[in-house]
């Protein structure tokens, strides 16, 4: 089972400054690495896919990258609406697949 | 769109099916999931079911206890669970990869909830 790990698991940003999140995977999946955000009382909702391409209708301000075992996630000026939590997951190969731990993005 | 049912308050050791009826795309043509989420917890993939029913993975978790089908005349996607635990304690989410051939989630339903006490 490939582990995911999240760094930081809390992030604590102003609004209109820059936060960066970083992913790890225990082995090489490739650039088969999605992120996801999930709001209180929400289901998750995909914002990249393929490690750096945007979902439909995700603010071009969210921007993947990275590959193999190493991903980052970064959002250039965080907007109030932008405050949730972040995971990511891997589906590299066949199931089961699995996420990271999530890292939570807060007001400071 | 993907609505969840059959949560419920179930005993320690009993049995649950939950459903997932699919709308508004060619259900039949993309493998389906299922995603849970602990109270207060992060994400855990549970399982998968290829469009055509015949393949099917399980997480080591719930290897064993539940499975995975899916009635593509109706839409819809089961998960029976069994031998239930208060670690099965979840909300239960039903999802749909992007495109086809075991990508990523881009719908996800609502959830619904499964309590395992006594």
């Amino acid at each position: 089972e490939v582990l995911m790990t999240q760094s930081p698991d809390t992030l604590s940003v102003s609004p209109g400054e820059r936060a960066t999140l970083s992913c790890r995977a225990s082995q090489s999946v490739g650039r088969h690495l999605a992120w996801y955000h999930q709001k209180p009382g929400q289901a998750p909702r995909l914002l990249i896919y393929e490690a750096s391409t945007r979902a439909t209708g995700i603010p071009a301000r969210f921007s993947g990258s990275g590959s193999g075992t190493e991903f980052t996630l970064t959002i250039s000026s965080l907007q109030s609406e932008d405050f949730a939590v972040y995971y990511c997951q891997h589906y590299n190969n066949n199931p089961p697949w699995t996420f990271g731990q999530g890292t939570t993005v807060d007001i400071k | 769109q993907l609505v969840e049912s059959g949560g419920d308050l179930v005993q320690p050791g009993g049995s649950l099916r939950l459903s997932c009826s699919a709308s508004g795309y060619t259900f039949s043509a993309y493998a389906m999931h299922w995603v849970r989420q602990a109270p207060g917890k992060g994400l855990e993939y549970v399982s998968g079911i290829s469009d055509d029913g015949t393949r099917t993975y399980y997480a080591d978790s719930v290897n064993g206890r539940f499975t995975i089908f899916r009635d593509n005349s109706k839409n819809t996607l089961s998960l029976q669970l069994s031998s239930l635990n208060t670690d099965d304690t979840a909300i239960y989410y039903c999802v749909k990869e992007r495109i086809r051939g075991w990508y990523d989630f881009d719908c996800w339903g609502q959830g619904t909830l499964v309590t395992v006490s006594s």
